[in-house]
């Protein structure tokens, strides 16, 4: 168990249709960072949330959005899904002043639109 | 823009012998390079990691060497054993100290030891 709570882990939903990802950091981590790895790609580097607020973007749809909440998880929504958007969503966090060592993962949540 | 380049899709190794991971960049603002290994179900997890004021670092069985000049690095492991296989992500950034820092990752490099 790395710290990082993502749920669901699994979710199956229709073409169109809008979903919410869920993501609880570790302990005392005020980064949040979403991640997507399709079939064939690495991972690619949504958004990240530091303390409730957007701190960088990344390639991520106008489809797709996301918040911090005071408790500190965050949320990824992703709606009018397409096939295309069919893959592995990661979570991140880390916490300052533990730098590059303090970035981890949660298991991620496989989405797969039909 | 693939910015990180693992130009190897899959590798194969017998048990006991050298697993050589080639990762190469493009964004001469990285200076920060780490590698993650992911299994089947689960999240990437931290490996190793090379700043770019050095050019090897290593760890028990795992070393990472960095070539500046060529925009390319290695991960060596020695030896390989089964529970090594796994995906293997490259990644890189302009680590500037803090927590607000964005990893560019390379597609993954599967490794498969063989006993």
């Amino acid at each position: 168990d790395s710290g990082v709570t993502q749920t669901p882990k699994h979710l199956i939903t229709a073409t169109g249709q809008r979903v919410t990802l869920r993501c609880s950091p570790r302990s005392g981590d005020l980064s949040v960072y979403w991640y997507q790895q399709s079939l064939d790609q690495g991972l690619q580097f949504l958004i990240q949330y530091y303390n409730g607020e957007e701190r960088a973007k990344g390639n991520i749809l106008e489809r797709f959005s996301a918040q911090q909440f005071p408790d500190l998880h965050s949320e990824l929504n992703l709606s009018s899904l397409e096939l295309g958007d069919s893959a592995l969503y990661f979570c991140a966090s880390s916490a300052t002043g533990q730098g590059i060592y303090g970035y981890t993962f949660g298991s991620g949540t496989r989405l797969t639109v039909v | 823009d693939q910015q990180v380049k693992q130009n190897s899709p899959s590798l194969s190794v017998q048990e006991g012998r050298i697993s050589i991971l080639n990762c190469d960049y493009t964004n001469s603002m990285f200076d920060y390079f780490l590698w993650y290994k992911k299994y089947p179900a689960e999240g990437p997890t931290f490996l190793i990691s090379i700043s770019s004021i050095k050019d090897k670092n290593e760890d028990g069985r795992f070393t990472v060497f960095l070539n500046k000049s060529a925009k390319h690095l290695s991960l060596h492991i020695v030896p390989s054993q089964p529970g090594d296989s796994a995906v293997y992500f490259c990644a890189a950034t302009p680590y500037s100290g803090g927590s607000n820092y964005k990893l560019t990752f390379g597609k993954g490099t599967l490794l498969t030891v063989n006993p």
